[in-house]
């Protein structure tokens, strides 16, 4: 079936630095590709998405790029806050089968002060 | 605009016993998902509704599950009888027709004792 594979599952950084998780995926119909955080006590919130068709995509500190042909897909956070601590997922959109979501399993971001 | 609520936000509860999950979506998202994540695993797809109607219930664990959407606005989740594997965060999220544009509710964290 459908899988996401994401790594690593925890990562630690000091503040400023770069954080880097990386992601692949097995369904080729998938065409989009969002990425959450969350945080303590919330839910999953939409940071940056990425559609097929775009090879990466940036909005202020966080990147995401996207491999099609491998199958490949990122994010990239740089000059990291400790406010950007949370745990954050990849995410496959299954747009023939009603929009479902395949969820990867998720990396803790600590960013040390 | 209103978000997805969810409520309960915690509920504890002994094996064999019942509880009622509730979701209420953005007003107007035809789309209607839920998912679980059981402690530090990912997060699963459950079902999805469409308006009222059940699109997709493939991840639905067993049949002591049971998700309605009266009327196609809030939609409930029982669980009858509780067993302890099913202690996990449940998510509800709601979309436009199309399915992109996720919001997530912050979720309902059982626990089955």
């Amino acid at each position: 079936g459908e899988n996401v594979e994401q790594h690593p599952s925890t990562l630690s950084v000091q503040e400023g630095d770069s954080a880097v998780i990386k992601c692949t995926y097995s369904d080729s119909a998938s065409n989009y590709f969002p990425w959450y955080k969350q945080e303590l006590g919330k839910g999953p919130q939409l940071i940056i998405d990425i559609r097929s068709n775009v090879g990466e995509k940036k909005d202020q500190r966080i990147a995401v790029t996207l491999n099609k042909t491998a199958k490949h897909f990122s994010l990239h956070i740089t000059e990291t806050q400790p406010e950007d601590s949370a745990v954050y997922f990849c995410v496959a959109f299954l747009y023939n089968q009603g929009g479902k979501l395949i969820f990867g399993q998720g990396t803790e971001l600590s960013v040390k002060p | 605009e209103a978000g997805v609520t969810q409520f309960p936000s915690h509920s504890v509860i002994e094996k064999g016993q019942t509880v009622t999950l509730r979701c209420d979506p953005i007003s107007g998202h035809d789309n209607l998902y839920w998912y679980r994540r059981v402690m530090g695993k990912e997060i699963k797809f459950l079902l999805h509704f469409v308006k009222e109607s059940k699109q997709d219930e493939s991840g639905m664990p067993n049949n002591r599950f049971l998700a309605e959407r009266t009327g196609g606005t809030y939609s409930t989740l029982k669980v009858q009888p509780a067993e302890l594997e099913d202690s996990g965060v449940y998510f509800c999220a709601s979309s436009p027709a199309g399915g992109y544009g996720y919001t997530f509710g912050s979720g309902t964290r059982l626990t089955v004792v």
